[in-house]
């Protein structure tokens, strides 16, 4: 199994900061990543995969990069709404496994 | 617009069974991979089980090999996650997500926002 860990585990910032996640995996996954948001009391949504392709209507102000096994999403100008935990997964191969989260909290 | 609908979580007793259900809507379901992931209170996100589009390609995280089935049945655009030997290991929120594509391995670009599974007698 694939072990992804996430640093940090919290991370305190203000709006219109920028910051970067990131995302390591304990062997290479290629480019086989993904990033999702979790806002609370809503489902996971998709961000980022293939480790840097934005999905459908996310802003551009999210950016995914790396390869193999180091990984980062990078935010930039918070907003309000960015405020939520992020998650790194890969689909490189069964199981898929998830990193443990990072949240995103107002400073 | 993309719908994922998850019902029949509730509670049940250890070495009960139960089967979760998925409603979709708004693409063509018989094309995509499907997946359901699992978030035990105060967890993370666990990856549960895969079945490919056409449900001849199916994969299950170790702790619940044998014990749960996943299927899907695309003439009514459902897919299920049969439950069985619960233990209160497995209680958690249970999503289902779409697939990129057609055969797995494959990012969930859709998620429902899930059904809660308990276990407890």
């Amino acid at each position: 199994e694939i072990v992804l860990t996430q640093s940090p585990a919290t991370l305190s910032v203000s709006p219109g900061d920028g910051v970067t996640l990131s995302c390591r995996t304990s062997q290479s996954v290629g480019m086989n990543l993904a990033w999702y948001q979790r806002r609370p009391g809503q489902a996971p949504r998709l961000l980022i995969h293939g480790a840097s392709i934005r999905a459908a209507g996310v802003p551009a102000r999210f950016s995914g990069s790396g390869s193999g096994t180091e990984f980062a999403l990078t935010v930039s100008s918070l907003q309000s709404e960015d405020f939520a935990v992020y998650y790194c997964q890969h689909y490189y191969d069964w199981p898929y496994t998830f990193g443990q989260g990072t949240t995103l909290e107002i400073k | 617009e993309v719908q994922l609908l998850e019902s029949g979580g509730t509670l049940v007793r250890p070495g009960g069974s139960l089967r979760l259900s998925c409603a979709a809507s708004g693409f063509n379901f018989g094309n995509y991979a499907m997946t359901w992931v699992r978030q035990a209170p105060g967890k993370g996100l666990e990856w549960v089980s895969d079945i490919s589009a056409t449900g001849t390609t199916i994969y299950y995280e170790d702790s619940v090999k044998g014990r749960f089935t996943i299927s899907r049945d695309n003439s009514k655009n459902t897919l299920y996650l049969q439950m069985n030997s619960l233990t209160g290991d497995d209680t958690a929120v249970y999503y289902c997500a779409k697939q990129f594509g057609g055969v797995s391995l494959d990012a969930f670009d859709y998620w429902g926002q899930g059904t809660l599974v308990t276990v407890s007698s």
